[in-house]
């Protein structure tokens, strides 16, 4: 079956220190990739996507994502992180279906200590 | 541009009684608007997937009798809960694909409604 995983459900980092959240995908068919930040009792909002094209893709907040075809994966970067960017991550991706549904991770917390 | 509402943001209802969620797009029209449950610390779980005009169709497991769908216009869905029990208190998030997205996957989400049934 085709799905989306996320490793790592916790994530603790320092400010200002680099993060990568990891995320890989299992599909036999182009996909489409997109990360998502959730704040506590709100909705999702997008960081970024790759749809195609370049492979090193640049989202909002100064995060960006790396397309790895071989690797099946598609890691969130950020050079250096801020209290504000504690939050929960998911990982999205269009594996098929007729009604172009996506399939999430089950997402990772990032907590940025101070 | 590409703003979901949800209405309520917040309900309390008790067993027994029904409650009414709105999805609504509010600078674009959706041609598909899907329905999602989140339990706490959880990923999002598609329950259902609706059409402007059309049935909406549940994945598996999720009553369809009991999560109502209707899709009345292109932006505006909305989700019942019926006959609510307190094992259905959740936060149900609301996604809507643009008429405009060709073949991509991009969904616009609101920003959720927090159900407790008491």
């Amino acid at each position: 079956a085709q799905s989306v995983t996320q490793l790592d459900s916790q994530v603790p980092v320092f400010e200002e220190a680099p993060v990568e959240l990891r995320c890989n995908y299992s599909s036999s068919v182009s996909v489409y990739l997109f990360w998502y930040v959730q704040y506590p009792n709100q909705g999702l909002q997008l960081l970024l996507k790759y749809l195609s094209g370049s492979t090193l893709v640049k989202g909002i907040n100064g995060f960006e994502a790396e397309f790895n075809k071989s690797q099946t994966s598609f890691h969130l970067r950020k050079p250096s992180v801020h209290i504000s960017d504690t939050a929960e991550y998911f990982c999205a991706a269009g594996l098929g279906g007729s009604a172009r549904q996506l399939t999430f991770g089950s997402g990772t917390q990032l907590t940025v200590l101070p | 541009g590409a703003v979901v509402s949800q209405h309520p943001s917040r309900v309390i209802c008790k067993s027994g009684t029904s409650v009414k969620i709105e999805c609504r797009s509010l600078d674009f029209q959706a041609t598909t608007m899907f329905w999602y449950r989140q339990f706490p610390k959880k990923s999002l779980m598609l329950m259902a997937t609706s059409n402007e005009g059309s049935k909406a169709t549940y994945e598996q497991g999720v009553e369809k009798d009991k999560f109502l769908i209707n899709h009345a216009s292109l932006t505006l869905s909305t989700l019942t809960v019926t006959s609510a029990h307190p094992e259905d208190s959740s936060f149900y998030i609301c996604s809507a694909r643009s008429l405009d997205s060709g073949t991509s996957y991009e969904q616009y989400f609101g920003p959720g409604t927090r159900l407790t049934v008491t």
